[in-house]
């Protein structure tokens, strides 16, 4: 058990551009959920997977934000015209079943220019 | 919608016992967790419940009772390395289980 891995663990671009995020999970778990955690307040969802489906986004969560699992196993996060709001630690979780733990990855910490 | 309140922050004295508490209101209410996270870390998973009661591991108890929509966090026998944030986090939902987290109280364990 490798853990949950992410990449880069930290990324610093300029206001407009677009940035992408990899999460590795573990290996044998088929769900993967996407968090926001900003200073000061608990990780808010963003997205969730069972395998390759992606079966719930956050309403609060912008066009600009977009999720892929492609076969069911990492899965990237992508954020278009990146704003200084975007500026966060970006989490990924991943479970093997249905209310097991989440396990976190280290994150990947965005600052925004 | 989904309400979660837990204190912002507790001191307490290396070998003591704290408790945590949190209140939830949340639709479609299916177990809760607790959290730890060091500053600059990821959240590790400490304790789920599912039923009312007391579940027990080690240092680390946690307590539901889902009439009231309330739940504790109990560290015995704190230690200096227990300093950290605790999140409170309802789960909701039976396809996507989303969880949603509090804010976390900020513990800092002193000698």
């Amino acid at each position: 058990d490798t853990g949950v891995s992410q990449d880069p663990r930290h990324k610093i671009t300029k206001r407009g551009q677009n940035v992408t995020f990899r999460c590795d999970p573990i290996s044998e778990h088929n769900r993967l959920y996407w968090y926001r955690q900003t200073l000061g307040q608990g990780p808010e969802f963003l997205t969730y997977f069972q395998n390759e489906a992606q079966l719930e986004k956050s309403r609060l969560l912008s066009d600009r934000f977009s999720a892929e699992r492609p076969k069911g196993s990492f899965s990237t996060l992508e954020i278009q015209r990146t704003e200084q709001g975007d500026s966060a630690m970006y989490l990924c979780a991943s479970s093997w079943g249905l209310n097991q733990p989440q396990h976190f990855g280290d994150g990947t910490r965005l600052s925004i220019l | 919608g989904q309400n979660i309140d837990q204190p912002t922050e507790m001191t307490a004295t290396e070998g003591a016992i704290v408790q945590i508490n949190c209140t939830y209101q949340t639709s479609g209410f299916n177990g809760l967790f607790w959290y730890q996270q060091h500053a600059g870390e990821a959240p590790t998973f400490l304790s789920y419940n599912v039923l009312d009661g007391l579940e027990e591991k080690g240092r680390f108890s946690s307590f539901l009772s889902r009439s009231k929509g309330y739940s504790y966090l109990l560290l015995k026998e704190l230690q200096m390395k227990d300093s950290a944030s605790y999140l409170c986090a309802p789960g909701s939902g039976a396809g996507s289980y989303q969880l949603t987290f509090g804010k976390g109280t900020k513990l800092s364990v002193i000698p």
